[in-house]
């Protein structure tokens, strides 16, 4: 088995500012995803990269970077933050796009005050 | 652009009682697009509950079950008879075979009382 890290778990940022959010897996997954979820939605696709320095822009892209440097690795990056972006952002990760079974990150919760 | 409707939440039933959570979808891009179930419990990430990728085929798993229907463009989510520790928020998603991206909906609250 393997699993999903993301750091920080709760993240605290003021208006404007940069902030960065981390997640690595140990799966070897090629695919990684950013997500993300407000309160009572569905997730809604930010970024996805399919293999290392691949970045694919998602619905949700404007707003955020996203680099991946490394295979085990994927950031995302919210350029500034705004008010109404207190959201979970969820990493995931897949090796069989054929199927699409996504594994998942515990979650970022962001909330910019 | 494709999209997934479910039952909105949240659901409330006693235990031991039957369940069904409701999901269509619209796949204008994809012919037979990929089904999946997801689920949150408490306190954990998400998790995959069970996938079909056949068109009339069924999955089941944990004891939930669900039949791809693509006449009526359905994935119902049923179960005969739901204990406690089903309460959780279960997602139905969508993709298309050999792509990246997956559709999910917008999830239902389950909430089953003792």
């Amino acid at each position: 088995g393997g699993i999903i890290t993301q750091t920080p778990k709760f993240l605290i940022g003021q208006e404007g500012q940069k902030l960065t959010l981390k997640c690595q897996q140990n799966f070897n997954h090629d695919t990684m995803y950013w997500y993300r979820q407000d309160s009572g939605k569905g997730l809604r696709l930010i970024y996805y990269s399919i293999t290392e320095n691949d970045l694919q822009k998602g619905d949700l892209s404007e707003g955020y970077d996203a680099s991946r440097e490394k295979k085990s690795s994927f950031s995302l990056t919210v350029t500034s933050a705004q008010k109404n972006e207190m959201a979970v952002f969820l990493c995931a990760s897949t090796s069989d796009r054929n199927y699409a079974e996504q594994f998942f990150g515990p979650g970022t919760r962001l909330t910019v005050l | 652009g494709d999209s997934v409707t479910q039952t909105e939440g949240p659901v409330t039933v006693s235990e031991s009682e039957s369940l069904i959570i409701n999901c269509t979808y619209s796949a204008t891009s994809i012919a037979y697009p990929n089904l999946f179930w997801y689920v949150r419990y408490p306190g954990e990430g998400l998790q995959l509950l069970l996938k079909v990728i056949t068109a009339g085929q069924k999955g089941s798993s944990r004891g939930f079950e669900a039949t791809y229907n693509k006449e009526t463009t359905s994935f119902h989510l049923q179960k005969a008879s739901v204990q406690e520790s089903d309460s959780a928020v279960y997602y139905c998603a969508l993709a298309r075979t050999g792509g990246y991206k997956v559709v999910f909906g917008s999830g239902t609250r389950l909430l089953v009382s003792p």
